[in-house]
């Protein structure tokens, strides 16, 4: 089963840009959470989507938001980028809630975004 | 909220040796999960371990194991026969019961070298 893909894999634009991030998760998985790493601020959750509708979102300026697809894809959006936003952004899947087990989240290999 | 606090942001161990890296955290949850997962230089976050909360049981993953006390919010990971492949940063997250959003909540990270 392949794994989550993010998409593109590194970026860089400009400040006050827009940039739009692409996650596509694990055949069957249903959830997908976003986080941004940076090194000052570790990993910081930014929002979850289950059947395309937001369930949770982190401490984020309104800037950030996204959106997911009826076929669970998720795409993420930052408007009028600043040099803070520069990070690597995260996307992680795991499969509809349940009393056990499934729901660890299984990540994929991020997308780099530099801003300059 | 929840708090989770790695305390040793780097530590070395010798080839085939074990290391242990500890991780606290704060909830007032009953039930919860706890993870560790290993983020090595490619930056792609795989999942090492993970355990229940009401299981008293300590999970096992191989070379991999934990010891959680649940009276003292504690969650260390022990590597045993550590190898080369093995270096990477180590993150110590939570997530809370079923029925709850998919939000991990990480420690800062505990860099991890293995010596050769």
């Amino acid at each position: 089963k392949a794994g989550v893909t993010q998409t593109p894999r590194y970026l860089i634009k400009t400040r006050g840009q827009q940039v739009t991030l692409s996650c596509s998760p694990i055949s069957g998985h249903r959830s997908v959470s976003w986080y941004q790493q940076t090194p000052g601020q570790g990993l910081q959750f930014l929002f979850e989507y289950f059947s395309e509708t937001q369930r949770n979102k982190g401490n984020f300026p309104g800037r950030f938001s996204g959106r997911q697809f009826s076929n669970s894809r998720s795409e993420m959006n930052v408007s009028t980028l600043e040099l803070g936003d520069s990070a690597l952004y995260l996307c992680a899947s795991s499969l509809p809630p349940t009393g056990g087990w499934g729901n660890e989240q299984f990540f994929g290999p991020g997308t780099r975004l530099t801003v300059l | 909220a929840q708090t989770v606090t790695q305390s040793q942001p780097e530590m070395s161990v010798q080839e085939a040796e074990t290391v242990t890296l500890s991780c606290t955290y704060d909830t007032s949850e009953s039930n919860y999960y706890l993870f560790w997962y290993k983020q090595p230089p490619s930056r792609q976050m795989i999942l090492v371990i993970r355990q229940e909360a009401y299981k008293q049981q300590n999970a096992t993953e191989n070379r991999f194991s934990v010891n959680f006390q649940k009276a003292a919010k504690s969650f260390s990971l022990k590597i045993s026969d550590s190898q080369l492949g093995d270096t990477a940063m180590y993150f110590c997250a939570f997530m809370k019961p079923p029925g709850s959003a998919r939000q991990l909540t990480f420690g800062s990270g505990t860099q991890l070298t293995v010596l050769p």
